[in-house]
């Protein structure tokens, strides 16, 4: 079975400062991995994903995430924090075991110090 | 486009009735939908997984009784709590895949935030 952890359950950073969300999954086949985005009292806006294709996905508002297989990991980064990226952050596993399931993290609360 | 839409978007009910919140995927076709449940401040959890036309999978723990699922088209499922409890106070989020072969990306709707008094 496939399985999430996002390390960190609350990251502060100062506006300005590198992202570094951490990301480690466990899967027994190749996974689609995503990283999606949540502001209160809404649904999920999707971040960016791995499909197998490059390891280095660049996705929305600045953001892009590396899949390293050897390590089991798919860290969202984003050089540069503005405020509007505070939000709650959920890394995502998905594989396809006759059917498609998604997994959730349980998702990091991003801090931005102005 | 990859549009899913939620109704209600909050609902309050009193405790022992029951809601019906729909999950519709606007401009494209979905075999396969979604339910999650949040709790408040915590990580989505998946209830179960309903294919349009058959009987939805429930994950474990989730009582097929109580939550009942109906996927009768390609746009739209509907998730039923019946006889609500304060404890099924919850934000619902349903999620709809885009039937494409091959491909695996599913859209998410806004929520549902139900409240049981």
């Amino acid at each position: 079975a496939q399985s999430v952890t996002q390390l960190g359950s609350h990251v502060s950073v100062s506006e300005g400062a590198l992202v570094l969300l951490r990301c480690n999954y466990s899967s027994s086949v190749p996974p689609y991995l995503f990283w999606y985005v949540q502001y209160p009292n809404q649904g999920l806006q999707l971040l960016l994903k791995y499909t197998s294709a490059a390891t280095l996905v660049k996705g929305i508002n600045g953001f892009e995430a590396e899949f390293k297989k050897s390590e089991t990991s798919f860290h969202l980064t984003k050089p540069s924090a503005h405020m509007s990226d505070a939000a709650e952050y959920f890394c995502a596993v998905s594989v396809n075991t006759g059917g498609f399931k998604t997994i959730f993290g349980a998702g990091t609360r991003l801090f931005v110090k102005a | 486009g990859a549009v899913v839409s939620q109704h209600p978007s909050r609902v309050i009910c009193k405790s022992g009735t029951s809601v019906k919140i729909e999950c519709r995927s606007l401009d494209f076709q979905a075999t396969t939908m979604f339910w999650y449940r949040q709790f408040p401040k915590q990580s989505l959890m998946l209830m179960a997984t309903s294919n349009e036309g058959s009987k939805a999978t429930y994950e474990q723990g989730v009582e097929k009784d109580k939550f009942l699922i109906n996927h009768a088209s390609l746009t739209l499922s509907t998730l039923t709590v019946t006889s609500a409890h304060p404890e099924d106070s919850s934000f619902y989020i349903c999620s709809a895949r885009h039937n494409r072969q091959g491909f695996n990306e599913q859209y998410f709707g806004p929520g549902t935030r139900l409240t049981v008094t």
